[in-house]
């Protein structure tokens, strides 16, 4: 069984705080680890598609960091906007083209 | 808006009805994946096309399940007999050959009552 963990599960912080979430996952038969931003009522949005180990991406005030040996990633927020809030799910892949296996996700509420 | 898009949003059913949905995935997607998800899950995975054939199918998948995508295109995803169990987000994601990156629907949220 293919189990993708995260911490926390919820988070409630202040506008202008920053904030980082945790994502382990199978560290055997590795191909992606995928990060999704998912605001209610809306589609899960991709915010990064990570592949390699020691791999960082960043998009504005979001970046995510990847560990395959150890099987983590982290995404970070800086400097939380109330826009931020949302549903942090990442999603692990085995093979190229196969299914994706969530983590239950994270939900980050940023009070002004 | 040339995004995947679902059809209905929401639907709300009785227990025993059937119940179908829509999915139509980015144009030149070949690749087509329905997730649910359920109240305090992440989405897990269903059933898997590539163009027209039906590839893989999740043991989530009851026989209750039948899933289509008839021309490569669109697909539908059917639940007979409903049951409160099946009350769930239904989510479609497409992806192409080239990119493994799988872009999602906004979901239909099926309530069985």
């Amino acid at each position: 069984i293919l189990n993708v963990e995260q911490s926390p599960q919820s988070l409630h912080v202040q506008e202008g705080d920053s904030t980082n979430f945790t994502c382990s996952f199978p560290s055997s038969n590795f191909y992606a680890l995928h990060w999704y931003r998912w605001e209610t009522a809306k589609s899960p949005e991709a915010l990064f598609v990570m592949t390699l180990n020691g791999d960082e991406k960043k998009k504005g005030r979001i970046s995510a960091t990847l560990n395959t040996k150890e099987g983590y990633s982290y995404l970070y927020i800086k400097g939380s906007q109330p826009e931020d809030s949302a549903t942090y799910l990442c999603a692990f892949l085995r093979g190229s083209q196969g299914n994706l296996i969530f983590g239950k996700g994270t939900k980050l509420s940023v009070k002004p | 808006d040339t995004g995947v898009s679902q059809d209905p949003r929401h639907k709300i059913t009785k227990r025993g009805q059937n119940v179908t949905f829509r999915c139509d995935p980015i144009s030149e997607h070949n690749r087509l994946y329905w997730y649910r998800q359920t109240l305090g899950q992440g989405p897990e995975f269903l059933t898997y096309f590539q163009n027209e054939a039906q590839l893989e199918k999740s043991r989530l998948l009851s026989d209750r399940f039948s899933a289509e995508r008839p021309k490569g295109s669109f697909s539908t995803l059917e639940i007979q007999r409903t049951e409160q169990g099946d009350s769930a987000m239904y989510l479609c994601a497409s992806s192409s050959d080239y990119h493994n990156e799988q872009f999602f629907g906004p979901g239909t949220r099926l309530t069985v009552l």
